[in-house]
Order: C-alpha cells, then structure tokens, then sequence
C-alpha cells in the first residue's frame, strides 16, 4: 500500500523564522517524485517543491527547500524567512506509475506576525 | 491562458440525482485527473487520463464515471448521488515532467 504520513496536523512560526514540515511516505517502488503543495484558504492547490527520487541532491526553490532521506522514506519541508503570505494547508505527495498520485493529510501553518 | 477550469464552483444535490462537473485545460496537457478532498483525508485520486480516449481507475472510483473525448476536457460523472460523495472536487492536468496544475475545485453537497 502507498501511504504518507504528515504526522503534525498543525504548526505555528513566527514571521521571518525558519519552520520544517515533516513528511514519511511509504512505496515499495523504486522510481518515484515526491511534491509539496500549499492550498491557502482561497483553496487553490499550488505547487510548492518536487523531487525526483533518482536525485540525490535536495531540491531548493528560493525560500523553500527539501530534506530528502531516500532509504528512510522522509521528504520534508523547510521554510525559510517565513512570511504572512505563506499561512497555508501544506500536502505532501509522491507520484508512482506516471499519474498515481498520493496525498498526506496535511499540516496546517500558521505564520505569526 | 486560463489555465484548468472547473465548474460548477458550488452545487447541492438530492441523494439519487445525477450530474457531471465540467472540467477543461488550455495548457495541451495529456495528463488530466480528477480528485475528492476530504476533512482529515487530503486528496485521493478518482480517475485519471493520460490522453484523449484513454482513462483508468484512481484510488477511489466507485460511483463515478469520466471520459475523454478531446485533450481539453475531462468531465466526472455522478450517475445517483449518494451523501457519501459530499466533498470538494479538483481537476488537475500536468505537464510531462510533473508539474500538476489544480483547477479551483467544486464543492459539492449531496442531502
């Protein structure tokens, strides 16, 4: 079975700190790529981050960087310089078999001005 | 470019009626999937196209029907609504290396 597990269901930080949001996924395949969307109230799902699992080198996108620990199923999230802007539901995903998609349950963040 | 639209935004249905939430993309995308949200849940796959006249089966299909005539549209089906099914509702198409677009999602109540 594929799974993920976003084990904190919410996460506050203040504005301008650095926050990690943490992810597990369970495959047991070998080629996969793993996501991270933000859906803001508005509810507009917006990607975030990928990865490919065949790379070894984590994935930045300017704020925005992975911690990618392949043989212990981890992919999480780290935020840096937090802003207002950033107070989202945060999902983990991993996609298998070129379009099975799976899901966390989400962590929920808040930014504190 | 208008990118995945999704209509209707909100509907309400009577347990036993049927209705199709349209969905449509402007990007050329062969990718197309369809997606409940759930409280607690986060997003479960439905169904799924990987071209025109090409669908298959997601994580959680009953109950629901697509098909796809053209690249652009991916409409889903619900042929008797159950309250089972009341849920917010994404259409999402990507691009071959992965990156998925979301439409704006349906929610949809079923009394």
């Amino acid at each position: 079975a594929q799974t993920v597990t976003q084990s904190q269901p919410e996460m506050s930080v203040q504005e301008a700190e650095t926050v990690t949001l943490s992810c597990t996924y369970d495959t047991s395949e070998n080629n996969y790529y793993l996501f991270w969307y933000k859906q803001p109230p508005s509810r507009q799902m917006i990607l975030v981050i990928r990865q490919e699992a065949y790379k070894q080198q984590n994935a930045t996108e300017n704020r925005f960087s992975v911690n990618f620990q392949k043989a212990a199923k981890s992919f999480s999230l780290k935020i840096s310089d937090s802003q207002l802007g950033d107070t989202a539901m945060y999902f983990c995903a991993f996609m298998i078999g070129g379009n099975q998609f799976y899901f966390g349950t989400g962590t929920s963040l808040t930014v504190i001005p | 470019n208008a990118g995945v639209t999704q209509t209707p935004k909100f509907q309400v249905l009577k347990t036993g009626q049927s209705m199709t939430l349209q969905c449509a993309q402007d990007m050329n995308h062969e990718y197309m999937s369809w997606y409940r949200q759930d409280p607690g849940m986060g997003l479960r796959l439905i169904h799924y196209s990987v071209g025109a006249g090409i669908t298959d089966q997601g994580e959680v299909p009953n109950g629901y029907n697509v098909s796809r005539s053209t690249t652009e549209d991916f409409p889903l089906r619900l042929l008797s609504a159950a309250p089972s099914q009341t849920s917010v509702y994404f259409c999402a198409s990507r691009t071959f290396y992965n990156e998925q677009f979301f439409g704006p999602g349906t929610r949809l109540t079923v009394l």
